[in-house]
C-alpha cells in the first residue's frame, strides 16, 4: 500500500496568512491526488483533485502542485471559516489511502 | 444537487452484523463507482470498499475482506454494506461516497452513519 505522510499534523495561523501543507507519498502516484477539507461533525469535503485542479464551488485562494511524491496545499490569504483539518489522498492504484490530516488553527 | 445519504449504523455486539445502507439522489447512480470510507479518531480516513458502476467489479480493504460485502442496487438508487463478524476496532463513521467520472476523485460524501461495537 501507498503511505501518505502530511506535514506538520497541526500549525497555527492567524486570518490572512498564507498557508502550506505538504504531502508526500511513499512512492510516485501520477497525478491521482486529491485535497480535501474537514470541519468538526462533517465529512470531508473535495478541495482538490488530479493534483491542482479546483473542485466547483471552491475558491481559488486553495491551491495545489506537485508531481511524483511530493505535492502540496497553499491557502493565501487564510479566511475564518478555513480553520479546520486537511487531508490528502492518493487513488493512484487500490487501495486509495490518506494522510493522517493537518489540522490548521487559530 | 448530489447527495449521498447512509442509514443502519448503531450499536452491535463484537461478532454481530449490520448493513448499512446508502441512498443517492440527485445524479444517476448508474452511471458512477461507489466506494465506502470509515474514519475514527486512531486511524483517521479507511477506504474500506469499492463497487463500479454495474456492479461487476468490487475491491475490498484487507482489514475488511472476507467480512465485508458491498453490493449496489441502481433501480433502488442505493448501495450497500454488508458486515459480519464486525469486531471493537470496526468501530468508526462509516461514509458512502461517489467517485467522480473523469478521473477517481472521491468528489460526493454522505453525512456519514455511526457503528458501535461493544464487547
Amino acid at each position: 500500500d501507498i503511505q501518505m505522510t502530511q506535514s506538520p499534523s497541526s500549525l497555527s495561523a492567524s486570518v490572512g496568512d498564507r498557508v502550506t501543507i505538504t504531502c508526500r507519498a511513499s512512492q510516485a502516484v501520477r497525478n491521482s491526488l486529491a485535497w480535501f477539507q474537514q470541519k468538526p461533525g462533517t465529512a470531508p469535503k473535495l478541495l482538490l483533485y488530479d493534483v491542482s485542479n479546483l473542485q466547483n464551488g471552491v475558491p481559488s485562494r486553495f491551491s495545489g502542485s506537485g508531481s511524483g511524491t511530493d505535492f502540496t496545499l497553499t491557502i493565501t490569504s487564510l479566511r475564518p471559516e478555513d480553520f479546520a483539518t486537511y487531508y490528502c489522498q492518493h487513488y493512484s492504484n487500490f487501495p486509495p489511502t490518506f494522510g493522517q490530516g493537518t489540522t490548521v488553527e487559530v | 444537487e448530489a447527495e449521498l445519504e447512509e442509514s443502519g449504523g448503531g450499536l452491535v455486539q463484537s461478532g454481530g452484523s449490520l448493513r448499512l445502507s446508502c441512498t443517492a439522489s440527485g445524479f444517476p447512480l448508474n452511471n458512477y463507482n461507489m466506494n465506502w470510507v470509515r474514519q475514527t479518531p486512531g486511524k483517521g480516513l479507511e477506504w474500506l470498499a469499492y463497487v463500479n458502476f454495474n456492479g461487476r467489479t468490487i475491491k475490498y480493504a484487507d482489514s475488511v475482506r472476507g467480512r465485508f460485502s458491498i453490493s449496489r442496487d441502481n433501480a433502488k438508487n442505493s448501495v450497500f454494506l454488508q458486515m459480519n463478524s464486525l469486531r471493537n476496532d470496526d468501530s468508526a463513521m462509516y461514509y458512502c461516497v461517489r467517485e467522480g467520472t473523469i478521473t477517481s476523485r472521491m468528489d460526493v460524501w454522505g453525512q456519514g452513519t455511526t457503528v458501535t461495537v461493544s464487547s
